[in-house]
């Protein structure tokens, strides 16, 4: 088990709106990803970090960026949310110490409206 | 271009049957597959994962099979339980982009009691 936490859990914020989703893990973990995921569809990686200032786009195109000052925290932040940002956010890490396996945070359920 | 393909698409199985999902790939260079289980409002949990230089790996009930000719492997879970009812993905990844997964859509499974 990886102890990997995501806040929030749930939120629905009005369009315009700025927000950030808090992703942090404890293990000291270098990797660090984030995935969006629409309701019953595949995950998309749009960002990683392999570690402290370190950061890259992912495969999926994404309008949030994403910053990396320590290593037990990979904020996702939304300037301007829109209603085509609503979506399942998963925060992700591996480590030696996990076998170098990746392990997914409970998600950052995200509506706008 | 969808990068892995997986089917079927939803799966219904009695119990103690054998449930099967199958993916397949086109990247030669992927050399990492792991098949992940979601239940609703959850975030991915790793289930078992396999690299190409075996063709089958069994961890209780659940078995990857993989077929590095043909590239293929399938996820076989056997004397399934109603507990098993949950969304499968398959995923693939490169060596040394272990947390870069490439994921499938996903394969909705229900067992009925």
């Amino acid at each position: 088990e990886a102890d990997i936490y995501q806040t929030p859990r749930y939120l629905v914020i009005g369009t315009g709106k700025k927000i950030t989703l808090e992703c942090s893990q404890t293990m000291g973990h270098d990797k660090m990803y984030w995935y969006q995921q629409d309701p019953g569809m595949e995950l998309h990686l749009i960002h990683y970090s392999y570690g402290v200032n370190s950061t890259e786009k992912g495969d999926l195109s994404s309008e949030s960026t994403v910053s990396r000052i320590r290593t037990e925290h990979f904020p996702l932040t939304l300037e301007s949310a829109r209603p085509s940002h609503t979506s399942q956010y998963l925060c992700a890490t591996t480590g030696w110490t996990l076998g170098n396996t990746i392990y997914f945070g409970e998600g950052s359920w995200l509506t706008v409206v | 271009q969808q990068q892995v393909k997986q089917s079927p698409q939803s799966l219904i199985v009695q119990k103690g049957g054998i449930s099967i999902i199958n993916c397949a790939y086109e990247n030669t260079a992927f050399d990492y597959f792991p098949w992940y289980q979601q239940f609703p409002g959850k975030g991915p949990a790793l289930l078992i994962a396999i690299r190409p230089d075996v063709s089958e790996k069994k961890e209780g009930r659940f078995t990857i099979s993989f077929n590095k000719s043909a590239k293929q492997f399938s996820l076989h879970i056997m004397d399934s339980q109603p507990g098993d009812s949950a969304t499968y993905f398959c995923a693939a990844s490169r060596a040394g982009s272990q947390g870069n997964l490439i994921f499938g859509k996903g394969t909705k499974l229900s067992v009925k009691p």
